[in-house]
């Protein structure tokens, strides 16, 4: 299986700072990586697919990049509703596997 | 827009078989591949394997032996079997909707609400 880590595990941060998530994979995955955000006690929501395409409906504040084994997600400015957990996902081979998540907390 | 919304026990004995049914609406089952997931409290998710439309599968290695997912498309369902339960299979269960891109690669972009399943006696 293709392990996915993310860092960081945490991250504290404040309305419209900028904040990076790094997730790389165990092997190459070329393109094939998604990023979801989870709130409590809801399912993941579709951000980016492709590394870099943003999810129909999703604010231009997110964004992602990289290929390979390194990729990493963007959001721009920081607001209210952007708190939550973060995941990588890769569908380069079967089983898809997820990252152990980035919890985005306020600071 | 599709919905997905998962049925079934909530409570399960350990031994038994978990057995969960997700209903799509708003569109048709057919064309896509169709996903379970689970999340253990406090955990990332897990793939727990795949159905497409017409009845192939995949499974998670890790859970092929125990795991049988089926399709009916006149009801637009599938459903889940998970046999021989332990307190370690007590998880958020959710479907997905897989789609494709890049010709290979895919994305869960409908997701249903999930359902807890405690295994417990």
């Amino acid at each position: 299986d293709i392990q996915m880590t993310q860092s960081p595990s945490s991250l504290s941060a404040s309305v419209g700072d900028r904040v990076t998530i790094t997730c790389r994979a165990s092997q190459t995955i070329t393109r094939f990586l998604n990023w979801y955000q989870q709130k409590p006690g809801k399912a993941p929501k579709l951000l980016i697919y492709a590394a870099s395409s943003l999810q129909s409906g999703v604010p231009s504040r997110f964004s992602g990049s990289g290929s390979g084994t390194d990729f990493t997600l963007t959001i721009s400015s920081l607001q209210p509703e952007d708190f939550a957990t973060y995941y990588c996902q890769q569908s380069y081979s079967l089983p898809n596997t997820f990252g152990q998540g980035t919890k985005l907390e306020i600071k | 827009q599709v919905h997905l919304q998962e049925s079934g026990p909530g409570l399960v004995m350990p031994s038994e078989t978990l057995s969960l049914t997700c209903t799509v609406s708003g569109g048709s089952i057919n064309s896509y591949y169709w996903s379970w997931i689970r999340q253990p409290p406090g955990k990332g998710p897990e793939w727990i394997g795949y159905i497409y439309y017409s009845g192939s599968t995949d499974y998670n290695p890790s859970l092929k032996s125990r795991v049988t997912i089926s399709v009916d498309t006149s009801k637009n369902q599938f459903s889940l079997k998970v046999n021989s339960v332990t307190p370690a299979d007590t998880a958020v269960y959710y479907c997905a909707r897989e789609s494709s891109y890049f010709g290979s690669g895919s994305s869960f972009d409908y997701w249903g609400q999930g359902t807890l399943v405690t295994v417990s006696s």
